[in-house]
């Protein structure tokens, strides 16, 4: 059965760091184009960033330079390193597996995380 | 970058047909996926490549996609259907629709 458990959300100052986590199993996270996906408050699904199969890594315009997306093969798990966070980074991050075809849809979602940045 | 645009709100009698659109320019040539978020929850594929089901979503829910519209079709609508519908493509990269609110009236 596949499973997609994030955590590592919390509180954070703006200015702050946090690293999200998403624990794959079922399948193999680096055969696979993974994605994080976060829903502000009340708002609408914002795609974030992500990594192919072959390891090349794409961010949206809002986080490039201050977000990083990795993925670590030993123990199939996905990251999201967020920098220099912003109040406007508050969300749910909803780590996703895409399938690898041509035009690429999330067949699985964690539950997601909640990230808050306030002072 | 590429939109595609969805109307924030679509109110529906039950056992009426709720149809959600979702714009975008020639998006008659890309593949179109949609999900259905309900409250609390993460998203659920309800359509991929324009008008295929997963396993395990009702026969009611359909799409369609044909020049700078693309569908989704929703039959015999039921109070469990009520949630948030989100349209997606890749264009370069990850696409959403701005997403429409379902209410069953």
């Amino acid at each position: 059965e596949v499973q997609l458990v994030e955590s590592g959300g919390g509180l954070v100052q703006p200015g702050g760091s946090l690293r999200l986590s998403c624990a794959a199993s079922g399948f193999t996270v680096s055969s696979n184009y993974m994605s994080w996906v976060r829903q502000a408050p009340g708002k609408g699904l914002e795609w974030v960033s992500v990594i192919y199969s072959g390891g090349s890594t794409y961010y949206a315009d809002s986080v490039k330079g201050r977000f990083t997306i990795s993925r670590d093969n030993s123990k199939n798990t996905l990251y999201l390193q967020m920098n220099s966070l912003r109040a406007e980074d508050t969300a749910v991050y909803y780590c996703a597996r895409a399938t690898d075809s041509l035009w690429p849809y999330f067949d699985y979602w964690g539950q997601g995380t909640l990230v808050t940045v306030s002072s | 970058s590429y939109v595609l645009t969805q109307p924030p709100s679509v109110s529906v009698a039950p056992g009426k047909t709720a149809r959600i659109t979702c714009g975008g320019n020639n998006i008659g040539s890309k593949s179109v996926h949609w999900y259905q978020q309900k409250p609390g929850q993460a998203p659920v594929l309800v359509i991929y490549y324009d008008s295929d089901r997963p396993s395990g979503i009702p026969e009611r829910f359909s799409g369609s996609n044909s020049g700078n519209t693309a569908t989704l079709t929703i039959s015999r609508v039921e109070a469990g259907d009520e949630a948030d519908y989100y349209c997606q493509v890749w264009d370069e990269h990850v696409v959403f629709g701005g997403g429409t609110k379902l209410t069953v009236l």
